[in-house]
């Protein structure tokens, strides 16, 4: 396994259209957690899965943010009419429910946006 | 609600050790973190400590907790060049799990 791996790397869009980001977490994690870090800050939590079921969404993610992890392995994000204001990393992470309090989580690299 | 707090900015000498320092409000908080992000890449677990800790030392990494302050650091004993990059602080509280980040720290190391 290499770890959490998040499609594609980098994307630009033009203002108004849709875009969807995968995440492949460590294959024994059942946790998934989606962030969005902006330059400058640290993450922010935006929702978590627990197998596929969707446990937690931030007020962050608004209605153009949609999350789904219909079989318990992958993940996607996808952003619905994009706003120059959503350009940022989208960060995904994985971890086991109990041990991933103690140990955190596994990061992936990213997927930056860029709204033009 | 819950936030973390760091210092933006941090320069040191090679060899030296490095000192850096987050507050937390979340009195819940059961385990605290520090990661490292590198320019481009994702955020590497460093070290963490559970909250009935008051210290904790990995190879060069020493964290110290202040529970009743709710005060954080993390220091590197004879920082290198390669440890340039923001460390994050972040903790979790009884929640599900999900990290409260400060917003970095940048540390340069200089030669």
């Amino acid at each position: 396994d290499t770890g959490v791996s998040q499609d594609p790397r980098h994307k630009i869009t033009k203002r108004g259209q849709n875009v969807t980001f995968r995440c492949d977490p460590i294959s024994e994690h059942n946790r998934l957690y989606w962030y969005r870090q902006t330059l400058g800050q640290g993450p922010e939590f935006l929702t978590y899965f627990q197998n596929e079921a969707q446990l937690e969404k931030s007020r962050l993610l608004s209605d153009r943010f949609s999350a789904e992890r219909p079989k318990g392995s992958f993940s996607t994000l996808e952003i619905q009419r994009t706003e120059q204001g959503d350009s940022a990393m989208y960060l995904c992470a994985s971890s086991l429910p109990r041990a991933g309090r103690k140990y955190g989580y596994t990061f992936g690299s990213g997927t930056r946006l860029t709204v033009v | 609600g819950e936030d973390v707090e760091q210092s933006l900015f941090l320069s040191v000498r090679e060899g030296d050790s490095s000192v850096i320092n987050c507050t937390y409000t979340d009195s819940s908080s059961t385990y605290l973190y520090w990661y490292k992000q590198e320019p481009g890449a994702g955020l590497q677990l460093l070290t963490y400590i559970f909250s009935n800790m008051d210290m904790k030392q990995d190879q060069r990494l020493t964290v110290l907790l202040n529970k009743k302050d709710k005060h954080l650091s993390l220091r590197i004993a004879d920082t290198q060049t390669g440890d340039s990059a923001i460390y994050f602080c972040a903790e979790t509280g009884d929640s599900w799990g999900k990290l409260q980040f400060g917003s970095g720290t940048q540390v340069v190391v200089t030669p």
